[in-house]
């Protein structure tokens, strides 16, 4: 049972827009989520956290936000660039001990 | 940053040898380390914790006979990959989050990966 998820295996968006990846959870007992970015044959990259206690948290052009209730976080990137495109990776744990991935979704930012 | 090193980043081996992957943390120390396994174009699945100074804890489903994990010193980590078969070809991938201040400032840190093949 997959108890973290992404629906959208992939998704392309043109440079300057907003790019919007989603993700589900379905553990309620999750209190910490991440976002992560992998390139192939590459270790994944830490972007940005939120705890349970915050619905929003934003570092420069990514912003994630969390609705507890729907169990549901979504991770903006605004204005994209191409740089952006790799696979993101929506992450939680509970208690600050390990961590679960869910699938990702492939961003493909268009010049 | 913290800085999580991986070493090798590919191996290639004969069926029925062991192969053993290093991870240390470079610039911090780590009580807890994990051990991900990623196939083509699937997410990364969590093997299992290792422990520095006690046993690791397995996920369902992986062989701890299999894939011995050793965490000796708060900065290295290792899995060991008995009698590699074919199957086992895959991406091994370590991480750390440092043993300091609250997990809410300290994400976990990812090796660069290491890519199993046996032939």
């Amino acid at each position: 049972d997959q108890q973290v998820k992404q629906n959208s295996p992939s998704l392309s968006v043109q440079e300057g827009r907003i790019s919007i990846l989603n993700c589900d959870y379905t553990n309620s007992m999750f209190d910490y989520f991440l976002w992560y970015k992998k390139y192939p044959a590459e270790g994944p990259t830490f972007l940005i956290s939120i705890s349970s206690i915050k619905d929003k948290n934003e570092d420069g052009r990514f912003t994630v936000f969390l609705n507890k209730s729907a169990k549901h976080l979504s991770l903006h990137i605004v204005p994209s660039q191409p740089g952006d495109s790799a696979v993101y990776f929506c992450a939680a744990s509970t208690n600050y001990d390990k961590v679960i991935f869910g699938p990702g979704t492939s961003l493909s930012v268009i010049p | 940053g913290a800085v999580v090193s991986q070493h090798p980043s590919w191996v290639i081996c004969k069926s029925g040898t062991s192969v053993k992957i290093e991870c240390r943390s470079l610039d911090f120390q780590a009580t807890t380390m994990f051990w991900y396994r990623q196939f083509p174009k699937q997410s990364l699945m969590l093997m299992a914790t290792s422990n520095e100074g006690s046993k690791a804890t397995y996920e369902q489903g992986v062989e701890k006979d299999k894939f011995l994990i050793n965490h000796a010193s708060l900065t290295l980590s290792t899995l060991t990959v008995t009698s590699a078969h074919p199957e086992d070809s895959s991406f091994y991938i370590c991480s750390a989050r440092p043993t300091w201040g609250r997990a809410d400032n300290s994400p976990l840190h990812f090796g660069n990966g290491t890519r199993l093949t046996v032939t």
